[in-house]
């Protein structure tokens, strides 16, 4: 069975430009998870989605956006990047409304020069 | 304010010795604990979870412990190989969904031969 997988694993853009990261959840899970590792620093929860809704927003600014599709993976979009915005993004997902453990991907290693 | 604090930060042992990592946290309500594993820019992988009413839970050489009275919790490793080297991260579920999950910083630990 196919984990929690997300591309690009590398991803560098510039300052003011915008990144779109992807992933796929395990097949049957609904809901998908994506935080931000900044380096040093622990998860910060960034958004949730369940059944294609927006169900949870951690605190970050607007310009961090995202959305899920009718088959559950999900798009995480960072505009105007900034040079801080350089991190580890992970994608988690569950079975809907499970709080159950979240399954991770390995990650998009976002790099803002 | 929900925080789980991880110590130490860091540790490094030697090949063949055990250790135990400790978490404290101040999340209520309170659903689940779990101890992920983290190697370096790599996804979390889960080690345990445990509920309200578990005291321990071993995952081979691993062993976490949850005492929900003092909210502590440990997470023991036995005969710590060199492949043990990796960040673990201490997660307290807040209950209701995914998104109330809680993380440590996390303690890194460098097993050396």
């Amino acid at each position: 069975e196919a984990g929690v997988t997300q591309s690009p694993t590398h991803l560098i853009k510039t300052r003011g430009q915008q990144a779109t990261l992807r992933c796929s959840p395990i097949s049957g899970h609904t809901s998908v998870y994506w935080y931000q590792q900044a380096l040093g620093l622990g998860l910060q929860f960034l958004l949730w989605y369940d059944e294609g809704e927006e169900r949870n927003r951690g605190n970050f600014p607007p310009r961090f956006s995202g959305r899920q599709f009718p088959n559950y993976s999900s798009e995480l979009n960072v505009n105007a990047l900034e040079l801080e915005d350089s991190a580890l993004y992970l994608c988690a997902s569950s079975p809907r409304w499970a709080n159950t453990e979240a399954f991770f991907g390995q990650g998009t290693r976002l790099t803002v020069v | 304010k929900n925080q789980v604090e991880q110590s130490p930060q860091s540790l490094i042992i030697l090949e063949g010795k055990n250790c135990t990592l400790q978490c404290n946290y101040t999340v209520s309500p309170f659903s689940n604990l779990r101890w992920y594993k983290q190697d370096t820019g790599r996804g979390p992988v889960s080690l345990t979870i445990m509920t309200f009413s578990e005291n321990t839970k071993s995952n081979g050489r691993y062993t976490a412990t949850l005492d929900a009275d003092t909210k502590q919790s440990s997470l023991h490793i036995t005969a710590s190989q060199l492949s043990d080297s990796a960040s673990y991260i201490c997660v307290v579920s807040g209950g209701g969904s995914q998104g109330n999950l809680i993380f440590g910083k996390g303690t890194k630990l460098s097993v050396k031969p």
